[in-house]
């Protein structure tokens, strides 16, 4: 069974700040996929890292992927009040037909 | 173009009664998949629907079942309702369910057993 570990659960900090979510697992994946969910929403897809050691940049949110495709990381530079929501990853293992493995998610909570 | 399309939003049901939620994806996207959050477990697996068969399947009772039609529109039922089926359930489409395609979800839809 794979597993994702994702930390920390809970994220509050003031605006201007930066932040980095971590997701691991003992597992590979074939690709690593960020979501952002806003309460009584689906979550919304923000990016898709398939290649170990692959790194995106959106904006002021950073995305890599470990070498070894087991881990990734999110980070966040200059928080705003507008970055407040859950932030969940989801891994894609083999040839699991639609199945993403998403860790528990971190709430972040940027205060103005 | 338009997104997916869950519905009903909101279900409130008694303990027994049965269930069926709808979701119609994209246009063009053949793969649905159905998931199931709760504030204890985050996001489970349900299942996958692709050209109308069932492909994968998650760890769920028998209880929970579903399918697509030849238009890509997908049902989950859900019978024997327990409390424990309180959730909400989501469903996501994409263009072949694989590794590097978008997933895109759908509102959900917010199930209560009383």
């Amino acid at each position: 069974t794979q597993l994702l570990e994702q930390s920390p659960q809970f994220l509050s900090i003031q605006e201007g700040e930066n932040l980095t979510v971590y997701c691991n697992s003992s597992s590979v994946f074939s690709s690593l996929q960020w979501y952002r969910q806003e309460p009584g929403e689906g979550p919304v897809l923000l990016v898709t890292v398939v290649t170990g050691g692959e790194v995106k940049k959106l904006k002021r949110l950073t995305f890599q992927f470990g070498d070894a495709r087991k881990d990734s990381s999110l980070h966040i530079t200059a928080a705003q009040p507008g970055d407040t929501g859950l932030y969940l990853c989801a891994g894609f293992g083999g040839t699991s037909y639609g199945k993403l493995t998403f860790g528990q998610g971190t709430i972040l909570t940027v205060h103005p | 173009k338009a997104g997916v399309t869950q519905t009903p939003r909101y279900l409130i049901k008694t303990r027994g009664q049965q269930v069926t939620l709808s979701c119609s994806p994209i246009s063009g996207h053949r793969s649905v998949s159905w998931y199931q959050q709760t504030p204890g477990q985050g996001l489970q697996f349900l299942f996958e629907y692709f050209s109308e068969t069932q492909r994968n399947k998650g760890n769920f009772p028998g209880r929970f079942s579903g399918r697509q039609f030849s238009n890509s529109r997908s049902e989950m039922n859900v019978s024997t309702l327990e409390l424990g089926d309180s959730a909400l359930y989501l469903c996501a489409s994409s263009l072949e369910g694989g590794s590097r395609g978008g997933y895109t979800f759908g509102s959900g839809t917010r199930l209560t057993v009383v």
